[in-house]
Protein backbone atom coordinates (compact mmCIF):
# COMPACT_ATOMS: atom_id res chain seq x y z
CA UNK A 1 0.00 0.00 0.00
CA UNK A 2 1.84 3.09 -1.08
CA UNK A 3 -0.42 5.88 1.19
CA UNK A 4 1.01 9.03 1.03
CA UNK A 5 4.21 9.15 -1.35
CA UNK A 6 6.06 12.46 -1.46
CA UNK A 7 9.13 13.53 -3.80
CA UNK A 8 11.50 14.79 -3.70
CA UNK A 9 12.65 12.86 -0.19
CA UNK A 10 15.88 15.19 -0.84
CA UNK A 11 17.02 19.21 -2.19
CA UNK A 12 19.04 21.71 -1.98
CA UNK A 13 18.57 25.03 -3.53
CA UNK A 14 19.72 28.52 -3.81
CA UNK A 15 18.42 31.39 -2.44
CA UNK A 16 15.80 32.92 -4.96
CA UNK A 17 15.21 29.30 -6.81
CA UNK A 18 11.51 28.00 -7.28
CA UNK A 19 10.52 24.73 -6.87
CA UNK A 20 6.79 22.41 -5.72
CA UNK A 21 7.32 19.58 -3.64
CA UNK A 22 4.99 16.73 -4.76
CA UNK A 23 2.32 14.93 -2.58
CA UNK A 24 -0.06 12.28 -3.98
CA UNK A 25 -1.96 10.24 -2.08
CA UNK A 26 -3.93 6.75 -3.12
CA UNK A 27 -6.40 6.59 -0.27
CA UNK A 28 -9.03 8.44 -1.55
CA UNK A 29 -9.01 10.97 1.32
CA UNK A 30 -10.74 14.19 0.86
CA UNK A 31 -8.54 16.24 3.53
CA UNK A 32 -5.02 16.88 2.56
CA UNK A 33 -1.72 19.16 4.35
CA UNK A 34 1.47 20.37 4.29
CA UNK A 35 3.08 20.97 7.59
CA UNK A 36 7.05 21.67 8.31
CA UNK A 37 9.22 20.63 10.86
CA UNK A 38 12.26 22.76 12.38
CA UNK A 39 14.39 20.83 14.29
CA UNK A 40 14.10 19.82 17.77
CA UNK A 41 10.24 21.75 17.02
CA UNK A 42 6.97 19.79 16.36
CA UNK A 43 5.35 19.69 13.05
CA UNK A 44 3.51 23.53 12.03
CA UNK A 45 0.68 23.27 9.71
CA UNK A 46 1.59 25.62 6.55
CA UNK A 47 -1.69 24.83 4.13
CA UNK A 48 -4.69 22.67 4.37
CA UNK A 49 -7.45 21.40 1.83
CA UNK A 50 -10.33 20.28 2.06
CA UNK A 51 -11.37 18.96 -1.17
CA UNK A 52 -10.10 19.42 -4.79
CA UNK A 53 -10.55 23.02 -5.97
CA UNK A 54 -10.00 24.52 -1.84
CA UNK A 55 -7.22 25.02 0.08
CA UNK A 56 -6.95 27.33 3.16
CA UNK A 57 -3.71 28.32 5.35
CA UNK A 58 -2.51 27.33 8.29
CA UNK A 59 -0.37 28.40 11.02
CA UNK A 60 2.86 29.04 8.31
CA UNK A 61 1.55 29.71 4.91
CA UNK A 62 3.91 32.83 3.92
CA UNK A 63 6.48 32.18 1.16
CA UNK A 64 4.30 29.12 0.48
CA UNK A 65 1.57 28.27 -2.77
CA UNK A 66 -0.73 25.27 -2.93
CA UNK A 67 -2.98 24.09 -5.27
CA UNK A 68 -5.63 21.13 -5.32
CA UNK A 69 -6.85 20.20 -8.85
CA UNK A 70 -7.28 17.09 -8.07
CA UNK A 71 -8.35 14.42 -5.04
CA UNK A 72 -5.46 12.80 -4.96
CA UNK A 73 -2.17 15.49 -5.54
CA UNK A 74 -1.50 18.81 -3.41
CA UNK A 75 1.84 20.44 -4.51
CA UNK A 76 3.43 22.72 -2.41
CA UNK A 77 5.32 25.73 -4.08
CA UNK A 78 8.17 27.62 -2.96
CA UNK A 79 8.38 30.81 -5.51
CA UNK A 80 11.42 32.44 -3.83
CA UNK A 81 13.11 30.22 -1.63
CA UNK A 82 15.17 31.42 1.54
CA UNK A 83 17.14 30.30 3.90
CA UNK A 84 14.17 30.28 6.66
CA UNK A 85 12.60 27.34 4.26
CA UNK A 86 15.25 24.80 5.30
CA UNK A 87 13.17 22.55 7.21
CA UNK A 88 11.55 19.08 6.52
CA UNK A 89 8.09 18.84 4.93
CA UNK A 90 5.47 16.65 5.73
CA UNK A 91 2.56 15.81 3.64
CA UNK A 92 -0.62 14.34 5.55
CA UNK A 93 -4.19 13.09 4.46
CA UNK A 94 -7.19 12.16 6.13
CA UNK A 95 -10.80 10.41 5.13
CA UNK A 96 -12.65 12.98 6.42
CA UNK A 97 -12.50 16.47 9.55
CA UNK A 98 -14.23 14.34 11.85
CA UNK A 99 -12.62 13.53 15.32
CA UNK A 100 -11.91 9.56 14.77
CA UNK A 101 -10.30 9.74 11.48
CA UNK A 102 -6.65 10.06 12.02
CA UNK A 103 -4.28 12.07 9.62
CA UNK A 104 -1.51 9.45 7.59
CA UNK A 105 1.92 11.51 6.56
CA UNK A 106 4.28 10.50 4.10
CA UNK A 107 8.36 9.93 4.84
CA UNK A 108 9.11 14.07 4.05
CA UNK A 109 10.62 16.17 1.98
CA UNK A 110 14.13 17.67 3.42
CA UNK A 111 15.28 21.07 2.21
CA UNK A 112 18.10 22.65 2.15
CA UNK A 113 18.08 26.33 0.93
CA UNK A 114 22.08 27.72 0.55
CA UNK B 1 1.35 29.79 17.94
CA UNK B 2 2.59 26.02 19.95
CA UNK B 3 -0.47 25.50 22.37
CA UNK B 4 1.10 22.41 23.60
CA UNK B 5 3.85 21.50 25.94
CA UNK B 6 5.44 18.37 25.74
CA UNK B 7 7.86 17.14 28.16
CA UNK B 8 10.56 15.83 28.82
CA UNK B 9 12.30 16.86 25.92
CA UNK B 10 14.34 13.83 26.04
CA UNK B 11 15.01 10.97 27.93
CA UNK B 12 17.85 8.29 27.86
CA UNK B 13 17.02 4.93 29.17
CA UNK B 14 18.20 1.51 30.23
CA UNK B 15 15.93 -1.72 28.06
CA UNK B 16 13.86 -3.22 30.02
CA UNK B 17 12.92 0.45 32.05
CA UNK B 18 9.75 1.83 31.60
CA UNK B 19 8.47 5.29 29.88
CA UNK B 20 6.24 8.56 30.89
CA UNK B 21 5.97 11.31 28.74
CA UNK B 22 3.01 13.79 28.62
CA UNK B 23 1.27 16.82 27.22
CA UNK B 24 -0.37 19.90 28.65
CA UNK B 25 -2.33 22.83 27.29
CA UNK B 26 -3.92 25.57 28.39
CA UNK B 27 -7.20 25.03 26.26
CA UNK B 28 -9.44 22.12 25.94
CA UNK B 29 -9.22 19.37 23.02
CA UNK B 30 -11.57 16.89 21.85
CA UNK B 31 -9.26 14.49 20.61
CA UNK B 32 -4.96 13.29 21.80
CA UNK B 33 -3.15 11.32 19.26
CA UNK B 34 0.30 10.55 19.96
CA UNK B 35 2.59 9.38 16.88
CA UNK B 36 5.57 8.35 17.22
CA UNK B 37 8.73 9.72 13.91
CA UNK B 38 11.81 7.21 12.91
CA UNK B 39 14.87 8.79 11.54
CA UNK B 40 14.32 9.62 8.26
CA UNK B 41 10.53 8.83 7.82
CA UNK B 42 7.30 10.67 8.18
CA UNK B 43 5.08 10.34 12.05
CA UNK B 44 3.06 6.79 12.49
CA UNK B 45 0.19 6.79 14.61
CA UNK B 46 0.29 5.04 17.78
CA UNK B 47 -2.69 6.05 19.91
CA UNK B 48 -5.93 7.94 19.25
CA UNK B 49 -8.03 9.07 22.23
CA UNK B 50 -11.39 10.41 21.88
CA UNK B 51 -12.61 10.77 25.60
CA UNK B 52 -11.92 12.49 28.46
CA UNK B 53 -10.57 9.84 30.65
CA UNK B 54 -10.11 7.30 28.49
CA UNK B 55 -7.43 4.91 28.66
CA UNK B 56 -6.35 2.90 25.74
CA UNK B 57 -3.72 0.40 25.37
CA UNK B 58 -1.60 -0.71 22.08
CA UNK B 59 0.80 -3.46 22.78
CA UNK B 60 3.21 -2.20 25.50
CA UNK B 61 1.59 1.59 24.65
CA UNK B 62 -0.64 3.08 27.28
CA UNK B 63 -1.98 6.49 26.73
CA UNK B 64 -5.06 8.77 29.00
CA UNK B 65 -6.86 11.61 27.50
CA UNK B 66 -7.19 13.98 30.87
CA UNK B 67 -10.33 14.46 32.72
CA UNK B 68 -9.68 18.50 32.08
CA UNK B 69 -9.40 17.60 28.69
CA UNK B 70 -5.54 19.71 28.64
CA UNK B 71 -3.75 17.15 29.10
CA UNK B 72 -2.41 13.62 28.38
CA UNK B 73 0.10 11.25 28.88
CA UNK B 74 1.60 8.21 27.30
CA UNK B 75 3.97 5.24 29.06
CA UNK B 76 6.14 2.69 27.26
CA UNK B 77 6.22 -0.69 29.66
CA UNK B 78 9.82 -2.50 29.31
CA UNK B 79 11.21 -0.28 26.63
CA UNK B 80 13.25 -2.22 23.62
CA UNK B 81 15.73 -0.67 21.09
CA UNK B 82 13.32 -0.17 18.14
CA UNK B 83 10.82 2.04 20.72
CA UNK B 84 14.22 4.92 20.07
CA UNK B 85 12.57 7.54 18.26
CA UNK B 86 10.75 11.01 18.44
CA UNK B 87 7.16 10.99 20.12
CA UNK B 88 4.64 13.34 19.35
CA UNK B 89 1.55 14.52 21.37
CA UNK B 90 -0.97 16.10 18.80
CA UNK B 91 -4.34 17.97 19.84
CA UNK B 92 -7.59 18.52 17.61
CA UNK B 93 -10.17 20.52 18.15
CA UNK B 94 -13.84 20.01 16.96
CA UNK B 95 -13.93 23.71 15.77
CA UNK B 96 -10.75 23.56 14.27
CA UNK B 97 -11.73 20.87 12.16
CA UNK B 98 -9.43 18.26 11.42
CA UNK B 99 -6.40 20.41 11.64
CA UNK B 100 -3.98 19.38 14.58
CA UNK B 101 -1.69 21.01 16.93
CA UNK B 102 1.43 19.42 17.96
CA UNK B 103 3.79 19.02 20.88
CA UNK B 104 7.73 19.61 20.38
CA UNK B 105 8.59 16.04 20.84
CA UNK B 106 10.39 13.67 23.09
CA UNK B 107 13.13 12.25 22.04
CA UNK B 108 13.62 8.81 23.50
CA UNK B 109 17.44 6.74 23.47
CA UNK B 110 17.18 3.37 24.53
CA UNK B 111 20.71 1.87 25.36
CA UNK B 112 20.86 -1.84 25.32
Amino acid sequence: NAGVTQTPKFRILKIGQSMTLQCTQDMNHNYMYWYRQDPGMGLKLIYYSVGAGITDKGEVPNGYNVSRSTTEDFPLRLELAAPSQTSVYFCASSYSNRLNQPQHFGDGTRLSIL
Amino acid sequence: GQQLNQSPQSMFIQEGEDVSMNCTSSSIFNTWLWYKQDPGEGPVLLIALYKAGELTSNGRLTAQFGITRKDSFLNISASIPSDVGIYFCAGQRETSGSRLTFGEGTQLTVNP
